[in-house]
């Protein structure tokens, strides 16, 4: 079945580094791929997402660009500040209209003044 | 904004016990969802709802839950004779309809605690 897979954390990082977070996903056809932020207390907010091939979903100088030839969706940011201290969800829905979302386990990211 | 509101944030019930986790979705959105995440792992998909049915289940959704409509604005997810392990964060989420990535909007999520 559709499946998406993202790299373990916690990661922990200094203010302004680069942040890479991985996700690569298995799907039949031709998924829609989205990351959701999580900060503390607080639901699951879209941060960005990706509808086809080689489109870039960009927010809040994230970005990810859908793959198809690797089947991932990397999330990235140039210089992470404290307020990203979140949980990054990454998560692809097959299919158009409102099916439901498949989620990856969860990234905790922690930055650090 | 309009976001979607969950009550409780915490509910520690016993095992048997019937819970109802309570959702408010966004008023002009017509499909609803409730998702789970066990700690430390994957959240997943347990239902949608739409039209006053259910539109869609996963195994997870089997006859101990139930879900329900009650008025214009409410979304319940009924868990009857709960067990150790439905011990979880739950998320509600709507969407309005139509075409395409439809974003969802989610609730923060009701930390169930099964002692």
């Amino acid at each position: 079945g559709d499946s998406v897979t993202q790299m373990e954390g916690p990661v922990t990082l200094s203010e302004e580094a680069f942040l890479t977070i991985n996700c690569t996903y298995t799907a039949t056809g031709y998924p829609s791929l989205f990351w959701y932020v999580q900060y503390p207390g607080e639901g699951l907010q879209l941060l960005l997402k990706a509808t086809k091939a080689d489109d870039k979903g960009s927010n809040k100088g994230f970005e990810a660009t859908y793959r198809k030839e690797t089947t991932s969706f990397h999330l990235e940011k140039g210089s992470v500040q404290v307020s990203d201290s979140a949980v990054y969800f990454c998560a692809l829905r097959t299919r158009s209209g409102n099916t439901p979302l498949v989620f990856g386990k969860g990234t905790r990211l922690s930055v650090i003044a | 904004e309009p976001e979607v509101t969950q009550t409780p944030s915490h509910q520690v019930t016993q095992m048997g016990q019937e819970v109802i986790l309570r959702c408010v979705p966004i008023s002009n959105h017509l499909y609803f969802y409730w998702y789970r995440q066990i700690l430390g792992q994957k959240v997943e998909f347990l239902v949608s709802f739409y039209n006053n049915e259910i539109s869609e289940k996963s195994e997870i959704f089997d006859d101990q839950f139930s879900v329900e409509r009650p008025d214009g604005s409410n979304f319940t997810l009924k868990i009857r004779s709960t067990k150790l392990e439905d011990s979880a964060m739950y998320f509600c989420a709507s969407s309005r309809q139509g075409e395409g990535s439809t974003e969802a909007f989610f609730g923060q999520g009701t930390r169930l605690t099964v002692v």
